[in-house]
């Protein structure tokens, strides 16, 4: 069982506030992901990581920034909340190596939304 | 530009059933190509996974089918049951690049 950590589980805030998402992971992963999906539909990448200080975009544009100070935690933050960023957001970490060596383990999620 | 096209977004069999659900990608370079279970409110997670120098491989009632030339793979679920309603999520990588998904199939097994 893979122990990755996602605070809060859900979340409704008003618009135009601040939010972080908090995601830890126990594992020693160097490697960090988070994901936008709308419940049971695609993920889209939004940002990742491969190590401390080492934060890149991924395919899908996101308002929201990411930071990795510490290996274990990788959180994302929204400065101004709006109702467009509704949706529910994944983290997921791997080990170094190959992707094939090393799958990618999720956590569960925090459903956000925005009034 | 999608590089991993999922079938059907879909699918409702019977208990007993074998469901299939089908995955093809553009990028040949691709080396790994993983599936993962998604059940409602839990994150993904990695079923069964397998690479491009195989064609089959099996772990317990799950059985991916791997055809290079036709760049296409595919998740059979062998005794299907109730518990197995999920999304399903086929992937692909190539070396240590990241995953890239394709849209999911929601499948349902009816008693």
């Amino acid at each position: 069982e893979a122990d990755i950590y996602q605070t809060p589980r859900y979340l409704v805030i008003g618009t135009g506030k601040k939010i972080t998402l908090e995601c830890s992971q126990t594992m020693g992963h160097d490697k960090m992901y988070w994901y936008q999906q709308d419940p049971g539909m695609e993920l889209h990448l939004i940002h990742y990581s491969y190590g401390v200080n080492s934060t890149e975009k991924g395919d899908l544009s996101s308002e929201s920034t990411v930071s990795r100070i510490r290996t274990e935690h990788f959180p994302l933050t929204l400065e101004s909340a709006r109702p467009s960023h509704t949706s529910q957001y994944l983290c997921a970490s791997s080990g170094s190596g190959t992707v094939s060596n090393q799958p990618q383990h999720f956590g569960d999620g925090t459903r956000l939304s925005i009034l | 530009q999608q590089q991993v096209k999922q079938s059907p977004q879909s699918l409702i069999v019977q208990k007993g059933g074998i469901p299939i659900i089908n995955c093809a990608y553009e990028n040949t370079a691709f080396d790994y190509f993983p599936w993962y279970q998604q059940f409602p409110g839990k994150g993904p997670a990695l079923l069964i996974a397998i690479r491009p120098d195989v064609s089959e491989k099996k772990e317990g009632r799950f059985t991916i089918s791997f055809n290079k030339s036709a760049k296409q793979f595919s998740l059979h679920i062998m005794d299907s049951q109730p518990g197995d309603s999920a999304t399903y999520f086929c992937a692909a990588s190539k070396g240590a690049q990241k995953l890239v998904f394709g849209q999911g199939t929601r499948l349902t097994i009816n008693p």
